[in-house]
């Protein structure tokens, strides 16, 4: 059975730097073709597309958010870490990781972690 | 910040059939790729529910189903349930700057 947890701090003051952990079961990180994604979602909001790793270490951005965010994989330890840089309040939002599956101009989330919702305050 | 629009909300009794809209734009449906679709209960995690346009993964009942055409997408449920009652999103590739996974704005299903 596929599994995928989210893990961190639940609340961050504005300026800091949001750590997320990501452990998965189940599957790989050395899989070709599978990679974990990170997504958001602000409370009452829509899904927002952060960033993905796959096996190869290739590795994609939210064009938007690029400058604030890295994500980097521990193949032993089944984990895949997000940062978030100079956190603000509107970063308030549920973070998921997900599992996907890719291929030329195909991008499929597959299953979901449970989220975990990070506050942005003082 | 969603590339793909979704109608805000779609209402139907029991037993009836609702249609949620996903249109996007020449980098991404128009252009031929794939929509997939993800139901969100309340409180909980998106799931999948419909991929490649048209696919169940197993375990979704038949009720729900995709179509693609041009640079729109739909998401039919016949039969409405009470347990229907969720959030929708619609999601594609886009080759743009904007890629490459990009959501619709979401739909709420209200069961009345």
């Amino acid at each position: 059975q596929v599994t995928l947890k989210e893990s961190g701090p639940v609340l961050v003051k504005p300026t800091e730097t949001l750590t997320l952990t990501c452990t998965v079961s189940g599957f790989s990180l050395s899989n070709a073709r599978m990679g974990v994604s990170w997504i958001r979602q602000p409370p009452g909001k829509a899904l927002e597309w952060l960033a993905h790793i796959f096996s190869n270490d290739e590795k994609s951005y939210s064009t938007s958010l690029k400058s604030r965010l890295t994500i980097s994989k521990d193949t032993s330890k089944s984990q895949v870490v997000l940062t978030m840089t100079n956190m603000d309040p509107v970063d308030t939002a549920t973070y998921y990781c997900a599992r996907i599956q890719t291929s030329s101009g195909y991008y499929l989330i597959i299953s979901w972690g449970q989220g975990t919702l990070v506050t942005v305050s003082s | 910040q969603s590339v793909l629009t979704q109608p805000p909300s779609v209402s139907g009794a029991p037993g009836q059939r609702v249609t949620i809209s996903c249109t996007g734009s020449s980098s991404n449906i128009g252009a031929g790729y794939d929509v997939h679709w993800y139901q969100q209960l309340p409180g909980t995690a998106p799931k999948l529910l419909i991929y490649g346009n048209s696919n169940r993964p197993s375990g979704v009942p038949d009720r729900f189903s995709g179509s693609k055409s041009g640079t729109s997408a739909s998401l039919a449920i016949t039969g409405l349930q009470a347990e229907d009652e969720a959030d929708y999103y619609c999601q594609s590739y886009d080759s743009s700057l904007s890629g490459p996974c990009v959501f619709g704005t979401g739909t709420k299903v209200t069961v009345l």
